[in-house]
């Protein structure tokens, strides 16, 4: 019973192209997220999503947009991808508690490299 | 801003060996800290610990904060090869949301 999975686990691509990583939890969650851990495994927020909205957007290229069709899905869609963006994309969910933010439960990570 | 920072950054022991990593913390607003292993793939959770809860123990695995001294330490007993991984720390402050640190890379050797 996965809880937290992410499509492709691996995607290797040109410079240039626009690809897609798309992620689903089976939880219950309402809060979802995207972080970039680059080469020197230092995980790094980028978005993050309470209902389908977006609640943060850390200092994230343009050319990356997530897509939350509903609570369950987090899409992130990167347009004119560059050298820099190769790395591991984590999916995380986490329902938040009153007061205390709930333990994040990660997908198995997307590997993108780009060439 | 929020900042997180483990020490030591790696770490090399034999089987059987007692280790602590070390985690400590800026943050505005403390909410909790959360521990992860890494291996391959994905952090798994290890324990989060809050103000109402400072201590947390799993098998060979405890963990306790220190609030006062905004830190918090992991130890594990008895190690085996199978410990061998990143362990992250992170922290919830008031944004809400994870602020990790670089990791301790453990290699536990037979």
């Amino acid at each position: 019973d996965t809880a937290v999975s992410q499509t492709p686990k691996y995607l290797v691509t040109q410079m240039g192209n626009d690809k897609s990583i798309k992620c689903e939890q089976n939880l219950g969650h309402d809060t979802m997220y995207w972080y970039k851990q680059d080469s020197k495994k230092f995980l790094k927020i980028m978005f993050s999503y309470n209902n389908k909205e977006l609640i943060i957007n850390e200092t994230v290229p343009n050319r990356f947009s997530p897509k939350s069709p509903d609570k369950a899905h987090l899409n992130l869609h990167i347009n004119s991808l560059e050298l820099g963006d190769s790395a591991v994309y984590f999916c995380a969910s986490s329902q938040p508690l009153a007061g205390y933010q709930e333990t994040q439960y990660f997908g198995p990570g997307t590997r993108l490299l780009v060439l | 801003e929020d900042k997180v920072v483990q020490s030591p950054l790696s770490l090399v022991v034999h089987e059987g060996d007692t280790v602590t990593l070390n985690c400590s913390y800026e943050v505005t607003n403390f909410r909790s800290l959360l521990w992860y292993k890494q291996e391959k793939k994905a952090p798994t959770f290890l324990f989060m610990l809050t103000s109402s809860g400072i201590e947390k123990k799993s098998g060979r695995l405890s963990s306790i904060l220190d609030k006062k001294e905004l830190s918090s330490i992991l130890n594990i007993t008895a190690t085996q090869t199978g410990d061998s991984a990143i362990y992250l720390c992170a922290v919830v402050g008031g944004s809400e949301k994870l602020v990790f640190g670089k990791g301790t890379k453990l290699t536990v050797n037979p």
